[in-house]
């Protein structure tokens, strides 16, 4: 079956940077978006953009823009998504998810939950 | 993006049908999709292209539109479906969540 795993929580200092992996399981990695949303519990859940597997071309969210980097690792059918400069409002659970044409999430990941604190 | 309005709770009593409704400006011309999303958990799509539901969803949830507001409807509400529930659409600029509807089974 479709399964999406991704790595455990983090605890950051503000400044720092973050990296979260998402790996599939149960498909062709390279026939769908990997997306990734954020959610907390001011902003509600957030989209902050999506990778293509196949190409590595990316479309991030403007909020996000010049702060996050998606990558993926196709020989171990793995996406990554990078937060640097960390503050405290990033606290969040970070959730991957598969995607296709649409703009929908059909398969999430369990999360990831990130704690900023000094 | 843009703002996508859902109210924040809903109460039924089991066996019950519910509506949460979601606007926005959008909407007319913008898919609307449904999560579910359970205490603890990832959210699960229940409801995609306004209408359509993916394999394993149980037929007592439907989604329908109406100009710029769009309704997820459970019938014969279960214990079970207690969750939140959030819509989403997108556009050229990005994707938009609404804040979510807290369904509560009385």
């Amino acid at each position: 079956q479709v399964q999406l795993v991704q790595s455990g929580a983090e605890v950051k200092k503000p400044g720092a940077s973050l990296k979260v992996s998402c790996k599939a399981s149960g498909y062709s990695f390279t026939s769908y978006y990997i997306h990734w949303v954020r959610q907390d519990p001011r902003q509600g859940l957030e989209w902050m953009g999506r990778i293509n597997p196949n190409s590595g071309g990316t479309d991030y969210a403007q909020n996000f823009q010049g702060r996050i980097s998606m990558t993926r690792d196709m020989s171990i059918s793995t996406a990554y998504m990078e937060v640097s400069g960390l503050k405290s409002d990033d606290t969040a659970v970070y959730y991957c998810g598969r995607g296709g044409q649409d703009p929908y999430i059909d398969q999430w990941g369990q999360g990831t939950l990130v704690t900023v604190s000094s | 993006s843009y703002e996508l309005t859902q109210p924040p709770s809903v109460s039924v009593s089991p066996g019950q049908t519910a509506r949460i409704t979601c606007s926005g400006d959008l909407l007319p011309n913008k898919y609307a999709y449904w999560y579910q999303q359970k205490v603890g958990q990832a959210p699960v799509l229940v409801i995609y292209k306004d209408r359509q539901r993916p394999s394993g969803i149980p037929e007592r949830f439907s989604g329908s539109g109406s100009g710029a507001t769009v309704t997820l409807t459970i019938s014969g509400v279960q214990a079970e479906d207690e969750a939140e529930y959030y819509c989403q659409s997108a556009d050229s600029s990005g994707w938009a969540f609404g804040g979510g509807t807290k369904l509560i089974v009385l």
